[in-house]
């Protein structure tokens, strides 16, 4: 059991937007800290993508875009493509773990 | 660009110490801006943040609560390095580790290690 709670999956067909959602506590992401993101494909290491509400790193489409309110935060891709097919996890600070903490992932399936 | 390189064995017998390297070319282990992390992932367990070390005037390490008893992280200046040791190992610890930079400030964990699949097994 995550201590961020993602949906297992979610799905969407070439240029459309999805949104993958990210639930956590007073201890984490409503205690304001940041939630990073992270896509992996199969066999590779998890790439980090963005943080908050941020612009992510360079070579980091600005496709990718994170909102955070409360204890929730979202990642929203539009203008879907089949290379963005791939697990999405959030991250964030837990106060109360004193320690960093992941959420379950989502596998995206690009239709 | 900042590269880590991770070198251990992949099979660990029960009971055992798990011994993982971390080297570090492009950045510090030693920065003042970074701490350098070591993260596994499962299929039971998923992503999981075992433990960090920095350095902010003097040296520093956190470790999760899940395996704060028999971890230990430390750096090597002389190589610029970091290394994961985990003792007593069962089969619940068979993963994949990865190292990994968290750099101060807005960011996540930006820099990762190619990963390194570790079975405990007799």
């Amino acid at each position: 059991q995550s201590v961020l709670t993602q949906p297992p999956s979610v799905s969407g067909a070439p240029g459309q937007r999805v949104n993958i959602s990210c639930s956590g506590s007073t201890s984490n992401i409503g205690a304001s800290y940041d939630v990073h993101w992270y896509q992996q494909v199969p066999g590779a290491a998890p790439r980090f993508l963005i943080s908050g509400n941020t612009n992510g790193p360079s070579g980091v489409p600005d496709r990718f875009s994170g909102a955070q309110s409360g204890t929730s935060a979202s990642l929203a891709i539009t203008g879907l493509q089949a290379d963005d097919e791939a697990h999405y996890y959030c991250q964030s600070y837990d106060k109360s773990l004193r320690g960093w903490v992941f959420g379950g992932g989502t596998k995206l399936t690009v239709l | 660009q900042v590269q880590l390189q991770q070198s251990g064995p992949g099979l660990v017998k029960p009971s055992q110490t798990l011994s993982l390297t971390c080297a570090i070319s492009g950045d510090s282990v030693s920065s003042h801006s970074a701490a350098w992390n070591w993260i596994r992932q499962s299929p039971s367990r998923g992503l999981e943040w075992l433990g960090g070390t920095y350095f902010r005037s003097k040296w520093f390490s956190d470790y999760a609560v899940s395996v704060k008893s028999r971890i230990t992280i430390s750096p090597d200046t002389s190589k610029n390095q970091f290394s994961l040791q985990l003792n007593s190992v069962t089969p619940e610890d068979t993963a994949v580790y990865y190292c990994a930079r968290k750099r101060e400030g807005r960011y996540g964990m930006d820099v990762w290690g190619q990963g390194t699949t570790v079975t405990v097994s007799s």
